[in-house]
């Protein structure tokens, strides 16, 4: 069973930084593309950035790019998400959720993690 | 990058039909794989539909989905509605770089 499992999340002050995990297990990591979604209270779901399986291909969002970075650690069936430069809109749940297909990224989640929230506040 | 515009609303009574509409902005609805996703309170997304018409294994056959390239959207029915139906439903596509949700549609049944 596919199994994702998001830490990291907390209470920031604006411009402080965080970094969140995904625990992967249940299915071959090292094969998948993976995904960040964020959903601000009350709001839709908004996407962050995907990686490709390998970690050679990586997107960003115009609203977090250049603040954000994505890494993914196969050898430890994990995935990051390194956010600097917070701001009070970066307030959100935070999903990870892994691509459709093994071997390629298409932007297409299918299983999601129960998310982590993150508080950016003064 | 395109849009993905939904209704903000929908309600139907038990047992009825309702079907949610996704209209795409730009480029064809065709060119890129839908899926959908339920989310109900407190809890996270799930996937209903998968390449745009697809159940996955555990989701009831009474979603189906559908693209209609001539309206250039996508849809979402749930017959036989029931209450644990309730929930919020987005729509998402994708293009070269991105990933876009639409904004949500809350299903009330009543």
């Amino acid at each position: 069973e596919v199994h994702l499992v998001e830490s990291g999340g907390g209470l920031v002050k604006p411009g402080g930084s965080l970094r969140l995990s995904c625990a992967a297990s249940g299915f071959t990591f090292s094969s998948y593309s993976m995904n960040w979604v964020r959903q601000g209270p009350g709001k839709g779901l908004e996407w962050v950035s995907s990686i490709s399986s390998s970690g050679t291909y990586i997107y960003y969002a115009d609203s977090v790019k250049g603040r954000f970075t994505i890494s993914k650690d196969n050898a430890k069936n994990s995935l990051y998400l390194q956010m600097n430069s917070l701001r009070v809109e970066d307030t959100a749940v935070y999903y990870c959720a892994r691509d459709i297909y093994q071997g390629r990224l298409v932007f297409l989640p299918d299983y999601w993690g129960q998310g982590t929230l993150v508080t950016v506040s003064s | 990058n395109f849009m993905l515009t939904q209704p903000h609303s929908v309600s139907e009574s038990p047992g009825k039909t309702v079907t949610i509409s996704c209209t795409r902005s730009s480029g064809s609805i065709a060119s890129n794989y839908v899926q959908w996703y339920q989310q109900r309170p407190g809890s996270a997304p799930t996937t209903v539909i998968y390449e745009d018409t697809q159940r996955p294994s555990g989701v009831p056959d009474r979603f189906s989905a559908s693209i209609d390239i001539s309206s250039n959207s996508a849809s979402l029915t749930i017959s036989g509605l029931k209450t644990e139906d309730e929930a919020d439903y987005y729509c998402q596509s994708y293009d070269a770089n991105n990933l876009v949700f639409g904004g949500g549609t809350k299903l009330t049944v009543l």
